[in-house]
């Protein structure tokens, strides 16, 4: 069973949408939460981090950690084409060193 | 402009041929790392580097080797060995160990048939 597990869509919202992206985990021992954003083609890009739970927002994302549901989410408001993208969730235990664990990413399509 | 550069985008090898990916960054981070992205499996780890001349293995590194010999470069070899080459491979560097960001290269393109 893989530690991290996400969604890999594909996901279709019209331009506009708000947009729900998800990951769960298995292992307590996750502390740091991050979500990347890849376009296509490239190199992941990190997008927002959290370390605690509940809500931490910039612009039109928000990122929400839940811990004692081993849940986490990223929301997009406002949803717009350029937010097409693969969106990777990450995780880093407190113990091992800058190692991460990444979800297999969901790709999201924004349509104008 | 400070990043990671990676080279070349895309590479076609023969079956039972060694090859080397290039990786090269100018941020002065002190940790490189290297990741196979697959569809349907994310990013996996195959070696990180926390500090020159010190490397090691991630979740999947049979099949690979790397070197550090200097704290800007890192590169991959992907030998004959490993039995399902094909795949989309990305550096990424971190300031140190701990840090939470990592930032990416472009990815190389590896094609063996």
């Amino acid at each position: 069973q893989k530690e991290v597990e996400q969604d890999p869509g594909p996901l279709s919202v019209p331009e506009g949408a708000i947009v729900s992206l998800n990951c769960t985990y298995s292992n307590s021992a996750f502390q740091y939460f991050m979500w990347y954003r890849q376009y296509s083609r490239k190199g992941p890009e990190l997008l927002m981090y959290t370390y605690s739970s509940g809500n931490k927002e910039d612009g039109r994302f928000t990122a929400q950690v839940d811990k004692s549901s081993k849940y986490i989410s990223l929301f997009i408001r406002d949803s717009q084409p350029s937010d097409s993208a693969t969106y990777l969730c990450a995780m880093r235990k407190r113990t091992s060193g800058s190692r991460l664990t990444f979800g297999e990413g969901t790709q999201l399509t924004v349509n104008p | 402009d400070g990043g990671i550069t990676q080279s070349p985008k895309y590479l076609f090898r023969k079956e039972g041929q060694n090859v080397t990916l290039s990786c090269e960054q100018n941020l002065n981070h002190d940790a490189m790392y290297w990741y196979r992205q697959d569809p349907g499996q994310g990013l996996r780890l195959i070696y990180y580097s926390q500090i020159v001349n010190d490397f090691q293995k991630g979740d999947i590194a049979e099949g690979y080797s790397v070197s550090r010999e200097k704290k800007e470069s890192f590169p991959l070899t992907v030998t004959s060995a490993q039995k399902n080459p094909t795949a989309f491979y990305l550096c990424a560097s971190s300031i140190a160990q701990g840090s939470y960001e990592q930032y990416f290269g472009p990815g190389t393109r590896l094609t063996v048939t």
